[in-house]
């Protein structure tokens, strides 16, 4: 069965620092991969996505970034953290673009 | 514009007090409409896919119908532990640039009082 790992759970960082939050997949190979904030009220924003190794799409400008340096591996980063990116980021992954999203649990990230 | 609205925001039931949620919205050819459950600090978990007008799915006291403009989730006898933040989203029928993303409603909070 497929599982998807997303560390740390929690983040309390300094304005101004660097940011990365790393996920993995196993149990299955080229998976599309994606990177979402949750704000409260607001819903599920989607940040990035990934449908193969070097392959990034970004959804919105900000002051973040992702990489693929691996098939099951996703990586958001940030060379400066800014208070706006405080939010419950979210990785999760499909097996295409017809087959359900499936997430992991999280990061709670507060820049202080 | 593809939008995705759920409503109540919030609904409280007494234990047993069966209920539905509802999830309207337009697209641009439905490519399927998916459920999830959010327990809090927890990330979605994936309940039902529904890709087309007159679909039902179930799962235990859950049971999720499919329209043309909206998308029901029945909660039949809820228990506490059915609480938890139900989300609503829907993949459109192009995929042009997007690869076919799902588009997420903001959610209904649950709470379930024994």
């Amino acid at each position: 069965s497929q599982t998807i790992h997303q560390w740390p759970a929690t983040l309390v960082q300094p304005v101004g620092s660097p940011l990365s939050l790393e996920c993995t997949v196993e149990g299955t190979s080229n998976p599309n991969l994606y990177w979402y904030r949750q704000a409260a009220g607001r819903g599920l924003q989607l940040l990035f996505y990934s449908v193969g190794i070097g392959q990034i799409s970004s959804e919105v400008p900000q002051n973040l970034s992702a990489s693929r340096p691996q098939d099951r591996q996703f990586i958001l980063s940030s060379k400066k953290l800014l208070l706006s990116d405080s939010g419950f980021y979210l990785c999760a992954w499909r097996r295409d673009r017809n087959s359900p999203l499936h997430f992991g649990n999280g990061t709670r990230l507060t820049v202080t | 514009e593809d939008q995705v609205t759920q409503s109540p925001e919030a609904l409280r039931l007494q234990e047993g007090e069966s209920s539905s949620l509802n999830c309207s919205y337009t697209v641009s050819g439905l490519r399927g409409l998916f459920w999830y459950r959010q327990d809090p600090g927890k990330g979605p978990e994936f309940l039902f896919t529904l890709y087309s007008a007159g679909e039902e799915k179930e799962k235990e006291r859950l049971k999720a119908t499919l329209t043309k403009k909206e998308s029901f989730l029945h909660i039949t006898a809820p228990k506490p532990e059915d609480s938890a933040t139900y989300l609503c989203a829907v993949q459109a029928g192009y995929y042009g640039g997007s690869q076919g993303n799902l588009i997420f409603g903001k959610g209904t909070k649950l709470s379930v009082k024994p």
